[in-house]
């Protein structure tokens, strides 16, 4: 069975870039497709974006160029980096996964991310 | 880009009774649809994908149905543990969106 756990710092200041990683036990990270999104406290699900292996990486494009996923095959973990946060992006992270093409049926638990100075 | 739209925001229904939750999309995604199910302080739990597929474990109450671009999840009867916010997905066309979501509450 697949599982995922987000990990990286709780609290950001603004402007400065939010790091996070998701470790994959399970199964192998290149079996798979991966997502990251995130949650506002109290609202709903936003897709930041996706990675196949790093081979194929796909972005929303709301986020304009301050995001990026990568793939660390060796570790079978994925990462997400977002730069020049506000407050905005506070919010739950999710790392996602699934064999389905882009339906989600692996998820990890979140992350809460603040960002305040 | 796709905007999905669900309703009602909240919808209230008895245990045992049908649940009927809508999504529409902006433009047709060739049923490229997931439905997901979230209770409070948990991960999203994948529910439908393809619109009418169940995931694995998913009981048959559960069933996902479409007219061209409007979506619909069906819970036959309502058992306490449905009680969450559902949320559909798009996944035809970069980006990927989800509906603002729709909380079934106990009536």
């Amino acid at each position: 069975q697949v599982q995922l756990q987000e990990s990286g710092p709780g609290l950001v200041k603004p402007s400065e870039t939010l790091s996070l990683t998701c470790t994959v036990s399970g199964g192998s990270i290149s079996s798979y497709y991966w997502s990251w999104m995130r949650q506002p406290p109290g609202k709903g699900l936003e897709w930041i974006g996706f990675t196949s292996n790093s081979v194929s990486t796909t972005y929303n494009p709301s986020f304009k160029s301050r995001v990026t996923i990568s793939v660390d095959t060796s570790k079978n973990q994925f990462s997400l980096k977002l730069s020049s946060v506000t407050a905005a992006d506070t919010a739950v992270y999710y790392c996602a996964g699934t064999d389905l093409w882009l339906s989600f049926y692996y998820w990890g638990q979140g992350t809460l991310v603040t960002v305040s100075s | 880009e796709i905007v999905m739209t669900q309703s009602p925001a909240t919808l209230s229904v008895s245990p045992g009774e049908r649940a009927t939750l809508s999504c529409r999309a902006s433009q047709r995604i060739n049923n490229n649809l997931a439905w997901y199910q979230q209770k409070p302080g948990q991960a999203p739990r994948l529910l439908i994908y393809g619109t009418s597929t169940r995931a694995t474990g998913i009981p048959a109450r559960f069933s996902g149905s479409e007219s061209g671009t409007d979506f619909t999840l069906t819970i036959s009867s309502l058992q306490s543990e449905d009680f969450a916010v559902y949320y559909c997905q798009q996944y035809n066309t970069w980006p990927l969106a989800f509906g603002g979501g729709t909380k079934v509450e106990i009536k």
